[in-house]
């Protein structure tokens, strides 16, 4: 079946870095643009980054724009997003997630990762 | 990148029907049929209910059903039931490779 694994969550300080990853299994990841979300503990979603199937665009949020890269290897499967200058603001679960191809939306997501900010 | 506008919270008694508004602009909601609706339990990963402004996925009950006018979409919940209390999410493409959710509305099933 189709499955998001994201991993690489933890506890960091403010103003360091962290690599999140995501394993895509079930379905042809490399015919798929790939999207992170990220969930602020008590509320709401916020989109933060898409990468096209190939990986040769991507654009992000106003908030995390020249901080956050997001990246893929098709080869593996496997979906990246590297986050630097981290602030309290960043801290949230992050959720992978697949784009429901043509329809600029997403179809499966991940269970996501907790990436917690605290000095 | 305006987070769209929804209601925080919205109650209601079982059977009875509920309906969510997302309110965005001219740039968004107003201009694009992109307009999608997650449904998230605590605790879970959100789950896709609508999309392109009406249409239901593979096994999404039929209670569920979506529209929009102008720049405000809506989420219909018909025929409410105990497992319809979550949170659910109003999303948007809202051009240039970018996409804007809505802050959110907690269904209570009274």
């Amino acid at each position: 079946q189709v499955q998001l694994v994201e991993s690489g969550g933890g506890v960091v300080q403010p103003g360091r870095s962290l690599r999140l990853s995501c394993a895509a299994s079930g379905f042809t990841f490399s015919s798929y643009a790939m999207h992170w979300v990220r969930q602020a503990p008590g509320k709401g979603l916020e989109w933060v980054a898409i990468i096209t199937y190939d990986g040769r665009n991507d654009d992000y949020a106003n908030t995390v724009k020249g901080r956050f890269a997001i990246s893929r290897d098709n080869s593996k499967n496997t979906l990246s997003l590297q986050m630097n200058s981290l602030t309290i603001e960043d801290m949230a679960v992050y959720y992978c997630a697949r784009d429901l191809s043509g329809r600029f939306t997403i179809d499966v997501w991940g269970q996501g990762t907790l990436v917690t900010v605290s000095s | 990148q305006s987070a769209l506008t929804q209601p925080r919270s919205l109650s209601e008694s079982p059977g009875q029907s509920v309906t969510i508004s997302c309110t965005g602009t001219s740039s968004d909601v107003g201009y694009y049929d992109f307009v999608s609706w997650y449904q998230q339990h605590p605790g879970k990963a959100p789950k896709l209910m609508i999309y392109d402004v009406g249409n239901r996925p593979s096994g999404v009950p039929d209670r569920f059903s979506g529209s929009k006018s102008g720049n405000t979409a809506s989420l219909t919940i018909s025929g409410l039931q105990a497992e319809d209390e979550a949170d659910y999410y109003c999303f948007s493409y809202a051009g240039s490779h970018t996409w804007v959710f809505g802050g959110g509305t907690k269904v209570t099933v009274l």
